[in-house]
C-alpha cells in the first residue's frame, strides 16, 4: 500500500495547548496537503507545502516537510474546542494525479 | 463551497446488486476523484480522472469501475456489491495539479453505503 500514516491516531488536549501532529509518507512527491474533517462531513483543505518547502505558516497553523525523512508536522497553536476534528495529510505522488492520504489523527480540545 | 453534489447520500442494498454513485460538480475542473474512508484506514483512493474519458485505478480499485462522459459527472459503479464494499464514499475534484491553482482537493458531503 502507497498510504501513509499519522501519529499519534488520536489526541487529546486542553484548549490552549498547542497540538502536533506527524505524516508519514512511502513516495517521492511534488506537494503535501493537510485536510481537516469534522465527524461525518467531507474533508476541508488547510494547508499546502510543496516538496521544495520546509516550512510554512497558515494562522494558527504550522506546517513542516521534511523531503529526507519523507515526514511532515502540523501543528496548532493556542488550540480552541472548535478544532476538535480528525486531521489527514495528503501527498500527490510524483508524475501521477494520485493524492494519497494518510489514515488520520483524531483530536479532541477538551474546553 | 465548491460545487459538488454527491447522489444518493445514504444507500442500503443487497450483496450481489449493481450500485452506481454519482458526483456532480459545477466547477468546470479537470481531475475528480472516488475514496472510500472506513475506519482505522483513513481515506484509500479507488479511482481517478484527468479528463473526459481519462481514468485510472487507485489503490482498491477491485470490485469498482468509473465513467466520465463529460467534464461535470464522474460515476462509480459496483458491478455487483459485497459486503466488504461497506462504506463512506467521499468525490473530490482539482482544478489543477500544478502552476496556476493550489492543486487543492474540495470534497463532497459523502454517500454512505451499506451493502447487506
Amino acid at each position: 500500500s502507497q498510504q501513509g500514516e499519522e501519529d499519534p491516531q488520536a489526541l487529546s488536549i486542553q484548549e490552549g495547548e498547542n497540538a502536533t501532529m506527524n505524516c508519514s509518507y512511502k513516495t517521492s512527491i511534488n506537494n503535501l496537503q493537510w485536510y481537516r474533517q469534522n465527524s461525518g462531513r467531507g474533508l476541508v483543505h488547510l494547508i499546502l507545502i510543496r516538496s521544495n518547502e520546509r516550512e510554512k505558516h497558515s494562522g494558527r497553523l504550522r506546517v513542516t516537510l521534511d523531503t529526507s525523512k519523507k515526514s511532515s508536522s502540523l501543528l496548532i497553536t493556542a488550540s480552541r474546542a472548535a478544532d476538535t476534528a480528525s486531521y489527514f495529510c495528503a501527498t500527490r505522488t510524483s508524475g501521477t494525479y494520485k493524492y494519497i492520504f494518510g489514515t488520520g489523527t483524531r483530536l479532541k480540545v477538551l474546553a | 463551497d465548491a460545487g459538488i453534489t454527491q447522489s444518493p447520500r445514504h444507500k442500503v442494498t443487497e450483496t450481489g446488486t449493481p450500485v452506481t454513485l454519482r458526483c456532480h460538480q459545477t466547477e468546470n475542473h479537470r481531475y475528480m476523484y472516488w475514496y472510500r474512508q472506513d475506519p482505522g484506514h483513513g481515506l484509500r483512493l479507488i479511482h481517478y480522472s484527468y479528463g473526459v474519458k481519462d481514468t485510472d485505478k487507485g489503490e482498491v480499485s477491485d470490485g469498482y469501475s468509473v465513467s466520465r462522459s463529460k467534464t461535470e459527472d464522474f460515476l462509480l459503479t459496483l458491478e455487483s456489491a459485497t459486503s466488504s464494499q461497506t462504506s463512506v464514499y467521499f468525490c473530490a475534484i482539482s482544478e489543477s495539479l500544478s502552476g496556476q491553482g493550489s492543486g487543492e482537493l474540495f470534497f463532497g458531503e459523502g454517500s454512505r453505503l451499506t451493502v447487506l
